[in-house]
């Protein structure tokens, strides 16, 4: 079956701009998780979704950023007034029962 | 705060060596998992390990969970130049919450 997709693959906006990036999870996967990347690290935890609710929000940097999932599957990661910093890529997984995360291929955000 | 660290960072080794990565906190893991990642992908999960002292193998790779659930090892017998890759471990700290926290990485060249 199809894996995680994500939209767009690559993302270049200017500063102050707003951004929304789509994740799709794999049917059936009642968890899904957002995470960020920047070169070189590990991903970094931003929020996790059990169903349409966000579980643990406890990684957002600020309140610049936002999530959704309304119907309790493809999800939207929110970023308004986007800084420099914000440049990374943003990583989404999803889960069935919480142990094994699929990811998928990330998309690329790069603030100018 | 909860935070993993992994050992060494980068590690560039000739085809047919072994080597040994390790991922180490200060605190207890409900459980511990083993990522592999290639540039331009997301993650990909290798191994979930949940017992203390439990040992995993996975063809030429061997998992270790501490005794006291603190600390893991991934080791690889007979590196190819298929086994380059940023290789992860996270852990979730609190059974049943599914946040998991990613270690800094290590980043493995395999030489031909």
């Amino acid at each position: 079956g199809a894996g995680v997709s994500q939209t767009p693959s690559n993302k270049v906006t200017e500063k102050g701009k707003y951004v929304e990036l789509r994740c799709d999870p794999i049917s059936g996967h009642t968890a899904l998780y957002w995470y960020r990347q920047s070169l070189g690290q590990g991903p970094e935890f931003l929020i996790y979704f059990q169903g349409t609710g966000a579980a643990d929000d406890s990684g957002l940097p600020n309140d610049r950023f936002f999530a959704v999932r309304p119907e309790g599957s493809v999800s939207t990661l929110k970023i308004q007034r986007t800084e420099r910093g914000d440049s990374a890529v943003y990583l989404c997984a999803s889960s069935k029962e919480g142990y094994e995360q699929y990811f998928g291929p990330g998309t690329r955000l790069t603030v100018l | 705060t909860q935070l993993l660290e992994q050992s060494p960072q980068f590690l560039s080794i000739q085809e047919g060596e072994n080597l040994t990565v390790y991922c180490n906190s200060s605190s207890v893991f409900s459980s511990l998992q083993w990522y592999r990642q290639e540039p331009g992908e997301g993650p990909v999960l290798l191994v979930t390990v949940v017992t203390g002292g439990e040992v995993k193998k996975l063809k030429r790779l061997t998992f270790q969970f501490g005794d006291a659930r603190k600390d893991s090892s991934l080791h690889i017998t007979a590196a190819q130049p298929g086994d380059t890759g940023l290789y992860l471990c996270a852990g979730d700290f609190t059974s049943g919450t599914y946040k998991y926290i990613f270690g800094t990485g290590t980043r493995l060249k395999v030489l031909a």
